[in-house]
């Protein structure tokens, strides 16, 4: 059974501040791993999705890496803003007969003006 | 915006009803998933369809039941109401057949037991 960790669980930063969230998951058998973002009570906007096969995905300031071999995946924010306080999700794709998403609990960042 | 609407936005209902919950996908979608999220924690899985049918299921009993219809909308049915069904529910869809691809979200419909 596939399990999904994100480290820390909240996270407070100073604005302009660079800073990393963590996922990481127990089964490296995986079909992709995506990164979304969740404001308060409403549904997730999709941030960025490396295939299996891929090292990194870039968004603008953000980057994600995935580290399939030691079931590992960072999301890098550079030079953070007020506007991207929200909790950001770690989801994985599994492999198999049919492809099913388990998300981990999320990190809800904080950036103070 | 994703394109995919869900309601109503708010349900509040009592221990043992039945509920249903709808959702419209983008034009072209032929996948949609169910997620329930409680508070404080991340989606979990409920099933996914395909073309109207159920192709893939999480831990979730038979009274959580959906339906999915040629025109890109489906439904969630959810039977005998438990206090631990309140939840946000989020439909997500997905242009080909599988769920792991990017999914676009509704903004989710938020349900109360009491």
């Amino acid at each position: 059974k596939q399990e999904v960790t994100q480290i820390p669980a909240a996270l407070s930063v100073p604005e302009g501040e660079n800073l990393v969230l963590n996922c990481s998951f127990t089964d490296s058998a995986i079909y992709n791993l995506q990164w979304f973002r969740q404001d308060p009570g409403k549904g997730l906007t999709s941030l960025l999705l490396i295939q299996s096969s891929q090292r990194e995905q870039t968004s603008g300031r953000l980057n994600a890496s995935l580290d399939k071999s030691s079931g590992r995946s960072t999301l890098y924010i550079a030079a953070s803003q007020p506007g991207d306080s929200a909790t950001y999700l770690c989801a994985v794709g599994d492999s198999g007969g049919y492809q099913k998403v388990t998300f981990g609990i999320g990190t809800k960042l904080q950036v103070i003006p | 915006e994703t394109g995919v609407t869900q309601s109503p936005t708010h349900l509040i209902k009592t221990r043992g009803q039945q509920v249903t919950l709808r959702c419209s996908s983008q034009s072209g979608h032929n996948t949609v998933s169910w997620y329930q999220q409680a508070l404080g924690q991340g989606p979990q899985f409920i099933f996914q369809y395909y073309r109207e049918e159920e192709n893939g299921r999480g831990n979730f009993p038979p009274r959580f039941s959906g339906l999915q219809f040629p025109n890109y909308s489906s439904e969630l049915n959810v039977n005998a109401l438990e206090l631990d069904d309140s939840a946000l529910y989020l439909c997500a869809s997905t242009p080909g057949h599988l769920s792991t691809d990017t999914q676009y979200f509704g903004p989710g419909t938020r349900l109360t037991v009491l």
